[in-house]
């Protein structure tokens, strides 16, 4: 049981430049979600999604498109990567419960990406 | 949707000294609040969960105490050791629709630091 998975650990990219930020999960989680972590901002959410096939905008989405083609993957891309996009990315999970729901309470160790 | 405020921004204290931190909600429907720790360089971690039924919740020296009537949560750490050292988040339930989804808002963090 690895818990959530997120590849790669470190990246650079262009200005420009488009990549995938890889989020996997074998807990059989229904939400995911993806969160950006600036110096002094806390964690902003991203996107999310309730399940496979299911995604939704969160705070800041805009540079951003995920896809839930199954439950346990929920890659986060990056379309035209910008400067402002510099940060640290962590994918988070949680379980469903019926009548309520539990905030992500899984979190991967995070991307470090730096836009030049 | 939900807005988080948190205070304080830093706190410093000698180890065996109590600490307590506040963060105060806006929309009165939320129904969940966790605390997560996270260590320099490490992923969030949550440490204690509260829901809008109870008004206490402890875990050994970490409790979590809840006013609906004024919005707001308090993380309250006793006795503390160097190793609780570490940025502490507080979170609340973005809404959608009302329904929480398990997505969350985040609080700007508080840097503590325990001094042996």
């Amino acid at each position: 049981n690895a818990g959530v998975t997120q590849t790669p650990k470190f990246q650079v990219l262009k200005t420009g430049q488009s990549m995938t930020l890889q989020c996997a999960q074998d807990m059989n989680h229904e939400y995911m979600s993806w969160y950006r972590q600036d110096p002094g901002m806390g964690l902003r959410l991203i996107h999310y999604s309730v399940g496979a096939g299911i995604t939704d905008q969160g705070e800041v989405p805009n540079g951003y498109n995920v896809s839930r083609s199954t439950t346990e993957d929920f890659p986060l891309r990056l379309l035209s990567a910008a400067p402002s996009q510099t940060s640290v990315y962590f994918c988070a999970s949680s379980y469903s419960r019926t009548g309520g729901s539990r905030g992500p309470q899984h979190f991967g160790d995070g991307t470090r990406l730096s836009i030049l | 949707g939900e807005n988080v405020e948190q205070h304080p921004s830093t706190l410093s204290v000698q180890e065996g000294d109590s600490a307590v931190i506040k963060c105060t909600y806006s929309d009165s429907a939320s129904n969940y609040f966790p605390w997560y720790k996270q260590e320099l360089g490490k992923r969030p971690q949550l440490i204690i969960d509260i829901r809008s039924n109870v008004g206490e919740k402890k875990d050994q020296r970490i409790a979590v105490t809840l006013n609906k009537t004024a919005k707001h949560f308090s993380l309250h750490i006793t006795e503390t050791q160097p190793e609780d050292s570490a940025v502490y988040f507080c979170a609340a339930p973005l809404r959608a629709g009302g329904t929480s989804y398990g997505k969350l808002t985040f609080g700007q963090g508080t840097i503590l630091t325990v001094h042996p």
